[in-house]
């Protein structure tokens, strides 16, 4: 069983759709939890940063994480065309994130 | 601001050739530094890692090393090419409570 499990889609949804991307994870003790998205040919860049279980809003996008089940979860609401790219979970056990882990990423459309 | 730059954009090398690719720092001191690699439909690869100007963690055995001469540079480098060293190799540093920040990656194609 891999530490990090990401659905790779392709998933693919109309404008102004709301968008659920999930990433579970096998051991209890990552404590540091981030979504990054990559666009085609670029290097990802950090969307959100939670620590522990509960939500974080930025914007459009939510983050949920649910320690208890080992799933967290990336809300985009009213997603734009502009969100078109692979969004990356990542976690970690300590605060200084030497010890990252990353999913395989979830390639996502928006379609106009 | 802090920024990290990384090249070459692309690299078309052949079978048993060397390898170099470098990336920088700026604005920030003593960072941690990593080196990723993304092959195609899966995840990122840490390589290796530093923490100060001439150490360095090498997570995987490869046919690739990684040098740190001064504290904001991070060098990638092989010997001799192998075709499954393609990949996407990303550059990274780390700030406390803000996960990583990537370079631009550099395209790397073994033929």
């Amino acid at each position: 069983q891999k530490e990090v499990e990401q659905d790779p889609g392709p998933l693919s949804v109309p404008e102004g759709a709301i968008v659920s991307l999930n990433c579970t994870y096998s051991n209890s003790a990552f404590q540091y939890f981030m979504w990054y998205r990559q666009y085609s040919r670029k290097g990802p860049e950090l969307l959100m940063y939670t620590y522990s279980s509960g939500n974080k809003e930025d914007g459009r996008f939510t983050a949920q994480v649910d320690k208890s089940s080992k799933y967290i979860s990336l809300f985009i609401r009213d997603s734009q065309p502009s969100d078109s790219a692979t969004y990356l979970c990542a976690m970690s056990f300590t605060y200084n994130n030497n010890d990252m882990r990353f999913g395989a990423g979830t390639r996502l459309t928006v379609k106009p | 601001s802090q920024t990290i730059h990384q090249w070459p954009a692309t690299l078309v090398q052949p079978v048993g050739s060397p390898l170099s690719l470098e990336c920088t720092v700026e604005g920030t001191s003593n960072p941690n530094l990593y080196w990723y690699r993304q092959a195609a439909g899966r995840g990122l690869q840490l390589l290796f890692y530093s923490v100060g100007i001439g150490q360095i963690s090498s997570e995987v055995p490869q046919n690739l090393s990684a040098s740190r001469p001064q504290d904001r540079q991070f060098i990638l480098s092989s010997k001799k090419l192998l075709l499954s060293d393609s990949g996407f190799y990303l550059c990274a540093w780390r700030q406390l409570n803000y996960g990583y920040t990537f370079g631009s990656g550099t395209r790397l194609t073994v033929v």
